[in-house]
């Protein structure tokens, strides 16, 4: 895996909006995908990990989906809060290798 | 609940100083990871150690040494700072499963350390 693309790149909700963002990645030798919140300030805070095409992972208000064939992961924040503000991070592995790549982070702000 | 801790949050360097970021976990992980990230990129791999004292060069190594005596800590070393080192680095832990596959198990970071080198 080369390239690995979250859009969008950051921004701006009301507080209770609802939003989700994109995590792409190529799709052939795919085996496990993470995501992982960064709060300023704070370590990056892993949330799912999802390996099968079709998983759905939920964690309180922040859910995620895969799609292994074609490439993509969603993760959804529903009733976003002030503290939901962070950068989400993806992280795709592939078969035969231990490393993460890690995408760029899609920057979410949620105004109160 | 894991935690890894990294010796200094801010650190400040001067071009040609050796340097030294120290690495903690308490949870007995085998893996640990050294990565650093820089604006507009992702979370990039220097080195990443699956056991005492063994190590194996990440994505991008080049000014960077690495040292793990103890099962606990893992040392990252900037043989001779420079300017293009400044970043924020981070560590990260994770078990080693029972199967040996390294890749779906979850990485835990610590907070990171802000490099700057002037």
């Amino acid at each position: 895996i080369l390239n690995v693309e979250q859009s969008p790149q950051s921004l701006h909700v009301q507080e209770g909006d609802s939003t989700n963002f994109t995590c792409s990645f190529p799709s052939s030798n795919f085996y496990a995908l993470h995501w992982y919140r960064w709060e300023t300030a704070k370590s990056p805070e892993a949330l799912f990990v999802m390996t099968l095409n079709g998983d759905e992972k939920k964690k309180g208000r922040i859910s995620a989906t895969l799609n292994t064939k074609e490439g993509y992961s969603y993760l959804y924040i529903k009733g976003s809060q002030p503290e939901d503000s962070a950068t989400y991070l993806c992280a795709p592995t592939t078969s035969g290798t231990y490393k993460y790549i890690f995408g760029t982070g899609t920057r979410l702000k949620v105004l109160a | 609940d894991v935690k890894v801790t990294q010796s200094s949050r801010y650190l400040v360097k001067r071009t040609g100083e050796k340097v030294f970021l120290e690495c903690v976990q308490d949870m007995d992980h085998e893996n640990m990871f050294w990565y650093r990230q820089d604006p507009g990129l992702g979370l990039r791999l220097i080195y990443f150690s699956y056991d005492v004292k063994m190590k194996e060069k990440g994505d991008i190594p080049e000014g960077y040494s690495v040292s793990r005596e103890k099962k606990e800590r893992f040392s990252l070393i900037l043989e001779s700072a420079s300017t293009n080192q400044t970043s924020m680095y981070l560590c990260a832990s994770s078990f080693r499963s029972s199967r040996g596959r390294l890749k779906q198990e979850t990485q835990y970071f610590g907070p990171g350390t802000r490099l700057l080198v002037l």
